[in-house]
């Protein structure tokens, strides 16, 4: 069955430095999304993209946050300057053009030191 | 409450037995769907319900949807241990939006 797929599985960074997170979506989907999941709290939606550009984002998406479809597999999110509060599990996902459905890859745990 | 809170937050029972969870969300919604994450691990898409359904079933899953309440049900029958897990829904609202909202889920552990 086809799967998002994520890498690193985790990331160890310290503050200030860029960093990039990958991400395979499902090959026939063509929407993307990146949320985050804070230790202990709720996962919270970041971006969504669609046809080669942003078609949707939360307050937290700001400056330092960009994605981008560099092939056409993959799917990055990268974060341009860390900061301690950045750290969290970062799941991407993707559905259909047709559907809601969103499903989503095993996560990168992100550690900001 | 926020959008997409469920309860319990926590729920407790033994195998064989039915797991329902609830959840609430407060703006109109086009769907709702129920995620599971097993600790530290991806979110498992369960099952999608549309906001003009009111009844759904996967399987041992069943889901039921109240616009009227703004709330939904997962109802998990004959549960096995390896439905441990925390159980997540997520709406999206409407218009052409697709972020989802999540709940802060409901933690369940089936005992053998």
């Amino acid at each position: 069955e086809p799967e998002v797929t994520q890498t690193p599985s985790h990331q160890v960074t310290q503050m200030g430095q860029e960093v990039i997170l990958r991400c395979v979506p499902i090959s026939n989907h063509l929407y993307f999304y990146w949320y985050r999941q804070i230790l202990g709290q709720k996962v919270e939606f970041l971006v969504s993209f669609y046809n080669n550009e942003i078609s949707e984002k939360s307050e937290i998406f700001d400056d330092q946050f960009s994605v981008e479809r560099p092939d056409g597999s993959n799917f990055t999110l990268k974060i341009r300057s860390t900061k301690l509060e950045d750290s969290a599990m970062y799941f991407c996902a993707s559905s259909e053009e047709t559907s809601r459905e969103q499903f989503f890859g095993p996560g990168t745990r992100l550690t900001v030191l | 409450s926020q959008q997409g809170e469920e309860d319990p937050q926590a729920l407790s029972i033994q195998e064989g037995e039915n797991a329902t969870m609830n959840c609430s969300y407060k703006t109109s919604i086009n769907n709702l769907q129920w995620y599971r994450q097993n600790s530290g691990r991806g979110l498992v898409h369960l099952i999608l319900i549309r906001s003009n359904e009111r009844e759904k079933h996967s399987g041992r899953l069943r889901v039921t949807l109240d616009t009227s309440k703004k709330s939904s049900s997962l109802l998990i029958t004959a549960s096995r241990a390896a439905d441990t897990a925390s159980y997540f829904c997520a709406t999206d609202a409407i218009g052409g939006r697709r972020a989802l909202t999540f709940g802060s889920g409901t933690r369940l552990q089936v005992q053998p």
